[in-house]
């Protein structure tokens, strides 16, 4: 099955300083990588996704850039504000995997 | 649209008591799943299901029971709680394995 790993577990930056979360992944087949943001005490849910078929995507100040031939992918926030702070998780799926797999996630936080 | 509707939001229990968590979504999504998430460890499937009457074990199943009689219901039980399961429990449901997965406000429960 796939396996996602996520690194760091924590980061910490001041505000309008830029933020990588970089996430590898172990299933060539894998092709959707969603990028999910939990602040605290809420849900999870999906600030951005790329597809196997394109090596970066942009919304505003967030972007993702995929690297299949490495099997890693990132999340770059740019600006950095402290409403930012909050859980991130990145996963990996594929046509074969019912359930996309979840990396541990990072706890970034943005210094006023 | 109310999304995926997760009751209760708290439950205390006692071990050895059963309690069943419900979780209901009105997208018409055929994938629906349960997580837990536990400080540090992520968000861990216990079981998930592509469809009414199709459900199967993810990482965590032990001390679970899952079913799905219908698209929209996919409930989840404890057999007989025990303290290990305390946590916060997610559900969730999505179009594909390969669309993003919309969350529910979560259940935090407690066993004593």
């Amino acid at each position: 099955g796939e396996n996602v790993e996520q690194h760091p577990s924590t980061l910490s930056v001041q505000e309008g300083d830029s933020a990588v979360i970089k996430c590898t992944y172990s299933d060539s087949a894998s092709n959707y990588f969603p990028w999910y943001k939990q602040e605290l005490g809420k849900r999870p849910q999906l600030i951005i996704d790329i597809r196997s078929n394109v090596g970066e995507k942009k919304d505003q100040r967030i972007a993702v850039t995929l690297n299949k031939t490495a099997k890693h992918f990132s999340l770059h926030i740019t600006e950095t504000q402290p409403e930012d702070s909050a859980v991130y998780f990145c996963a990996g799926s594929s046509g074969g995997s019912y359930i996309p797999t979840f990396g541990r996630g990072t706890s970034l936080i943005v210094h006023p | 649209n109310a999304g995926v509707t997760q009751t209760p939001k708290f439950q205390v229990l006692k071990t050895g008591q059963s309690m069943t968590l419900q979780c209901a979504q009105d997208m018409n999504h055929e994938y629906m799943s349960w997580y837990r998430q536990d400080p540090g460890m992520g968000l861990r499937l216990i079981h998930y299901s592509v469809g009414a009457g199709i459900t199967d074990q993810g990482e965590v199943p032990n001390g679970y029971n899952v079913s799905r009689s219908t698209t929209e219901d996919f409930p989840l039980r404890l057999l007989s709680a025990a303290p290990s399961q305390t946590s916060v429990y997610f559900c969730a449901s999505s179009y594909s394995q390969t669309q993003p997965q919309h969350f529910g406000d979560g259940t935090r429960l407690s066993i004593l």
